[in-house]
């Protein structure tokens, strides 16, 4: 079964640019998504497509993917962006898979 | 506006079947352009998917679950359900609905529209 690779947490001074990784087996080739997640609320999907917006998203979140690695940028990170954020395929032989999830602590 | 509210006994006892409904207003659970899903998170620890299901009844589910997990569609109350079977103090978390579009052209479905989610726990 496919899986996915996330740091347990990462840090970032406020204002400045966070990025988040997501690690899998040719990654590259399929498109990835990211939630964002804060305490006691339902995941809100923040990039789909690999680096699209949903409407309402800020530009501060922008995400790429190549390789066996794909990245969730957070520039100018604000307080507010403080959460939890997870990746998310969709495999052939899996369906849907998520990553373990990572902790952003803005500073 | 879409919404997804899931609804179901807070508490189930151990070996006990857990049940829970999810309803959908806004939209229509018949849509060509969705699927449907369940998606749980034990407390403190990562999202984990448990399945998916179109509303002819097709279905995709959580290898490490699929021999406990049963779900069915209603359309006709816009509603899909989930059963979990032999459930254990492991299977206690928060359970979410949630609307999984297919993009096109490239079909890697994302979940776009989540119930607020209801914690269920097993105990005794």
């Amino acid at each position: 079964s496919y899986e996915l690779s996330q740091p347990l947490s990462v840090s970032v001074a406020l204002g400045q640019t966070a990025r988040i990784t997501c690690e899998g087996n040719n990654i590259g080739s399929i498109n990835v998504h990211w939630y964002q997640q804060k305490p006691g609320q339902a995941p809100v999907l923040v990039i789909y497509g690999d680096s699209n917006r949903p409407s309402g998203i800020p530009d501060r979140f922008s995400g790429s993917n190549s390789g066996n690695t794909a990245t969730l940028t957070i520039s100018g990170a604000q307080a507010g962006d403080e959460a939890e954020y997870s990746c998310q395929v969709w495999d052939s032989s899996t369906a849907v898979v998520f990553g373990g999830g990572t902790k952003l602590t803005v500073l | 506006q879409l919404q997804l509210q899931e609804s179901g006994p807070g508490l189930v006892k151990p070996s006990e079947t857990l049940s829970l409904t999810c309803t959908v207003s806004g939209g229509s659970i018949s849509s060509s352009s969705h699927y449907w899903g369940w998606i749980r998170q034990p407390p403190g620890k990562g999202l984990q998917w448990i399945g998916t299901i179109y509303f002819s009844g097709s279905t995709y589910f959580n290898p490490s679950l699929q021999s406990r997990v049963t779900f069915s569609v209603d359309t006709s109350k816009n509603q899909f359900s989930l059963k979990l079977t032999s459930v254990t103090a492991a299977d206690t978390a928060v359970y979410y609905c949630a609307r999984l579009l297919i993009p096109v052209p490239v079909p890697h479905p994302y979940f776009d529209s989540w119930g607020q989610g209801t914690l269920v726990t097993v105990s005794s």
